[in-house]
């Protein structure tokens, strides 16, 4: 079974700082792996996803992600931060194979002060 | 293109009542899955709908069911509400049973008391 583990539950930036959010995965099979934003009280937005072509992906909103084998990782980044970045993000895994169900994390809540 | 809509948006139910939620998918869209958000948590997968029928399911009980319409849209259908069923209920659809992007609704809050 797949799974995802994002580290922290809150992470705290400056308003023009790096925003880096965490995502490690557990998969026995080429994953698929993707980013969420949810802001309160809506829905989930997908930000961007892997699905093995190339291991940097690009976003919406000038995030991206780097699909790393060696370290079963996929962490979010964007160069600077906005006050309307701040949202809960949320990491999620899916294997295919005629089951395409995405495995989400517990969401990291990104904060940005002014 | 309305995106995938959901009704109602906010539901009080009292314990043991039973509740059904809606879900009209994205325009072009043929598979609906359902999602439960509780409170600081990632949505848990529920069950998939596709062709009207349960193709996937997670790990819920039998008092979770479902229901899809040979226009797509599909209900989500809890009997004897519990407290720990207080969530947030998120519908998104697909093509094809997920195999392109899922787009998701805004989902139902349900607080059951």
């Amino acid at each position: 079974a797949q799974s995802v583990t994002q580290l922290g539950s809150h992470v705290s930036v400056s308003e023009g700082a790096l925003v880096l959010l965490r995502c490690n995965y557990s998969s026995s099979v080429p994953p698929y792996l993707f980013w969420y934003v949810q802001y309160p009280n809506q829905g989930l937005q997908l930000l961007l996803k892997y699905t093995s072509a190339a291991t940097l992906v690009k976003g919406i909103n000038g995030f991206e992600a780097e699909f790393k084998k060696s370290e079963t990782s996929f962490h979010l980044t964007k160069p600077s931060a906005h006050m309307s970045d701040a949202a809960e993000y949320f990491c999620a895994v899916s294997v295919g194979g005629g089951s395409y169900i995405p495995t989400f994390g517990r969401g990291t809540s990104l904060i940005v002060h002014p | 293109d309305a995106g995938v809509t959901q009704s109602p948006t906010h539901l009080i139910k009292t314990r043991g009542q039973q509740v059904t939620l809606r879900c009209s998918p994205k325009s072009g869209h043929d598979t609906v899955s359902w999602y439960q958000q509780a409170l600081g948590q990632g949505p848990q997968f529920i069950f998939q709908y596709y062709e009207e029928e349960e193709r996937q399911r997670g790990n819920f009980p039998d008092r979770f069911s479902g229901h899809q319409f040979p226009n797509y849209s599909s209900e989500l259908n809890v009997n004897a509400l519990l407290l720990g069923d207080s969530a947030l209920y998120l519908c998104a659809s697909s093509f094809l049973m997920g195999r392109g992007e899922a787009f998701f609704g805004q989902g139902t809050r349900l607080t059951v008391v």
